[in-house]
């Protein structure tokens, strides 16, 4: 399977700026990626698609101007959190696909564990 | 929105037990069902992807069997050990859709 990382692996910020947070797929090319959150005891939320070179595809409720994504190669996408507030405090986990096939797995990254004060 | 629901959240056993788990999803515009293994700290490896009503997969100590047309998948683990330990994650996947995962069942395996 695909090896994804995650940089960083945690942050923390104050309230108001904006975090960077990287996926990179290391041995596989991505020509989609997924964005997900977790809040404490809930499941993993799809907040985005993204495919390479066109914008990303965002599930209802989540604010693209909020939340940016940058898919501008098959080994890397960014997802920025722009003017962080306590609210967004999250677990935030990048998945990588190949493609559209039936049995298409996800490979996803360790995570990201973002917490605004 | 999809109601994918894993029960139990969380189960304890010794060593040698053998456990199983289940996912319940809907039962219609099914197009796969996706099995995670998550180990505290690490990513979440990919267990299985079912896609046939009858569908049985095996991984080692690990099986899962699927019902489409009621909507439930179990998995199962032979002989548990304490590496066995971590956060089981269904999927749905519904035709032309992304996946939604459950909460997870939360497996401690005891020495």
């Amino acid at each position: 399977g695909a090896v994804v990382s995650q940089h960083p692996s945690w942050v923390i910020c104050k309230s108001g700026t904006s975090v960077k947070i990287e996926c990179r797929s290391l041995d596989f090319q991505a020509t989609t990626m997924f964005w997900y959150r977790q809040f404490p005891k809930q499941s993993l939320m799809l907040m985005a698609t993204s495919n390479e070179g066109s914008k990303a595809t965002y599930e209802q409720g989540v604010e693209k101007d909020k939340f940016l994504i940058n898919h501008a190669s098959l080994t890397l996408s960014t997802l920025t959190v722009t003017s962080a507030h306590p609210e967004d405090s999250s677990f935030y986990i990048c998945s990588v696909s190949a493609g559209s096939t039936r049995t298409d797995t996800q490979y996803f990254g360790p995570g990201t564990r973002l917490t605004v004060l | 929105i999809l109601n994918v629901e894993q029960s139990p959240q969380s189960l304890h056993v010794q060593e040698g037990d053998s456990t199983n788990f289940t996912c319940s999803f809907p039962s219609s515009n099914f197009y796969a069902l996706h099995w995670y293994r998550w180990e505290t700290a690490k990513s979440p490896e990919a267990l299985f992807v079912m896609t046939l009503n009858g569908d049985e997969k095996k991984k080692g100590r690990i099986s899962a069997t699927l019902n489409t047309k009621e909507g439930y998948s179990y998995l199962y683990i032979k002989g548990s050990q304490p590496e066995d330990s971590a956060t089981y994650l269904c999927a749905f996947e519904a035709s032309g859709s992304r996946l939604t995962f459950g909460e997870g069942t939360q497996l401690t395996v005891n020495p």
